[in-house]
């Protein structure tokens, strides 16, 4: 079973503050990908990658700002936090060899902005 | 664009009991792939079942199967003789065949409460 790790697991900010959400998945895969989950809109793609160096712009990318460092690692930058990005946030991969290929979910990141 | 849509918001059944939720989908391919999906109470999301369009036979594993009705854009879920861990949020989930690069598009999702 792939592994997908994020990193903190709740945050707390300040309107305007400087955020980074973590994920590591250590399954070789070649996607990893940011989502949010909001009451009534189930999850909203905001960036993509399918390898290191790339970004993939998704369906809600304002205000985010993301980087693949390596093909392990894939970071969610908010450099100025607004009471909007208050959100549950997941971070999946998938191999990216067919695709019908599922994605494997992180245990997400709750954030709130004040 | 694509775009998937799950209009029941809850849905409360009996233990034991047989649970079908709706789900609707757009798109201009003519090949794509739809998912179903469990997120449980600790808030974990789990792949549960995949229809590929160009199969005709409605996909099944263990106690839940799928009800495709390609005209109608439709790839409903159903779960039979439900237990209390059936209880959860299913969201639907589409990507389109053309090439790898296309992330999942997700619905709003279904809670299902199963009552003992």
């Amino acid at each position: 079973e792939a592994a997908v790790t994020q990193s903190p697991r709740n945050k707390v900010t300040v309107t305007g503050g400087n955020v980074t959400l973590s994920c590591r998945q250590t399954n070789s895969h070649n996607y990893m990908y940011w989502y949010r989950q909001d009451t009534g809109h189930g999850l909203r793609l905001i960036h993509y990658s399918y390898g290191a160096g790339n970004l993939q712009i998704g369906d809600v990318p304002d205000g985010y700002k993301a980087t693949r460092t390596t093909q392990e690692d894939f970071f969610l930058l908010l450099e100025l936090a607004s009471p909007s990005q208050t959100s549950l946030y997941f971070c999946a991969s998938s191999g990216g060899r067919v695709s019908n290929e599922r994605l494997f979910f992180g245990h997400g990141t709750k954030l709130s902005v004040l | 664009a694509q775009k998937v849509t799950q209009t029941q918001t809850s849905i409360s059944v009996m233990e034991k009991t047989t649970v079908t939720m709706d789900c609707v989908y757009e798109t201009q391919d003519s090949s794509y792939f739809l998912f179903w999906y469990k997120q449980t109470a600790s808030g974990e999301i789990v792949f549960l079942i995949r229809q590929d369009s160009y199969k005709k036979e409605n996909a099944t594993v263990g106690h839940y199967s799928l009800n495709f009705q390609k005209p109608k854009s439709s790839i409903g879920l159903i779960i039979t003789a439900t237990q209390i861990e059936d209880s959860a949020v299913y969201f639907c989930a589409m990507r389109e065949g053309r090439g790898f690069a296309s992330a999942l598009t997700f619905g709003s999702g279904t809670k299902v409460i199963v009552l003992p």
